[in-house]
């Protein structure tokens, strides 16, 4: 299965500004998905992020607010603009790894804690 | 759309008390059904994924089964240390971009 490296683990922001989520995968990977969790809530689909193409927001979610870079097949950003509080979750990065789902399923990372003060 | 139901959302059990969660879905077609843990502050890790009714998958005291309807995630003899949210996932054959809906959770506390 793959390892994902997240970072970083936990920020505090000012509102009004914007955060930048890293996520490296130890592997070659054709989608990579960001998802957000805000506090008691399960996981939410921001969008996927597909290698050399923009982007695919789900419902809810805009490139405005939710930038994401893509470039290459290892790497990814999520940046959460113009912070509010609202904005305060864990955002996660999963990635899919060619071959039997069954033996691993979807990876995910350690998570980003972010608080918007 | 994809809907997944979890229950209960939390559950209080003494250490070697075995009991059952449930994840109820509703897909148009099932691609699979995943199982995870998370721990507070952590990312989920995986358990298990099913693809068709009838299947178990087993991984230590934990044993995951599948209907049509239903997934169970069965616990024997629970320790302490399996005390986590508990999150149910569902991948639909409609679903070319391969995302996953997730339940609720079920967040577990085992006494000793």
């Amino acid at each position: 299965s793959a390892v994902i490296s997240q970072k970083p683990s936990r920020d505090i922001c000012q509102r009004g500004t914007s955060l930048t989520i890293q996520c490296q995968v130890d592997s070659q990977v054709t989608m990579m998905f960001w998802y957000r969790q805000q506090p008691g809530q399960s996981l939410t689909l921001i969008a996927t992020a597909n290698q050399g193409s923009e982007a695919t927001y789900e419902s809810g979610f805009v490139i405005d607010k939710f930038p994401i870079s893509r470039p290459n097949l290892t790497f990814s950003t999520l940046t959460v603009s113009n912070l509010s509080p609202e904005d305060s979750s864990i955002y996660l990065c999963s990635v899919v790894v060619a071959g039997p789902v069954e033996n691993y399923g979807y990876t995910f990372g350690s998570g980003t804690r972010l608080t918007v003060v | 759309e994809d809907q997944v139901t979890q229950s209960p959302e939390a559950l209080r059990l003494q250490e070697g008390e075995s009991s059952s969660l449930n994840c109820s879905y509703t897909v148009s077609g099932l691609r699979g059904l995943f199982w995870y843990r998370q721990d507070p502050g952590k990312g989920p890790e995986f358990l298990f994924t099913l693809y068709s009714a009838g299947e178990e998958k087993e991984k230590e005291r934990l044993k995951a089964t599948l209907t049509k309807k239903e997934s169970f995630l069965h616990i024997t003899a629970p320790k302490p240390e399996d005390s986590a949210t508990y999150l149910c996932a569902v991948q639909s054959l409609d679903n070319a971009g391969n995302m996953l809906t997730f339940g609720g959770g079920t967040r577990l506390m085992v006494k000793p």
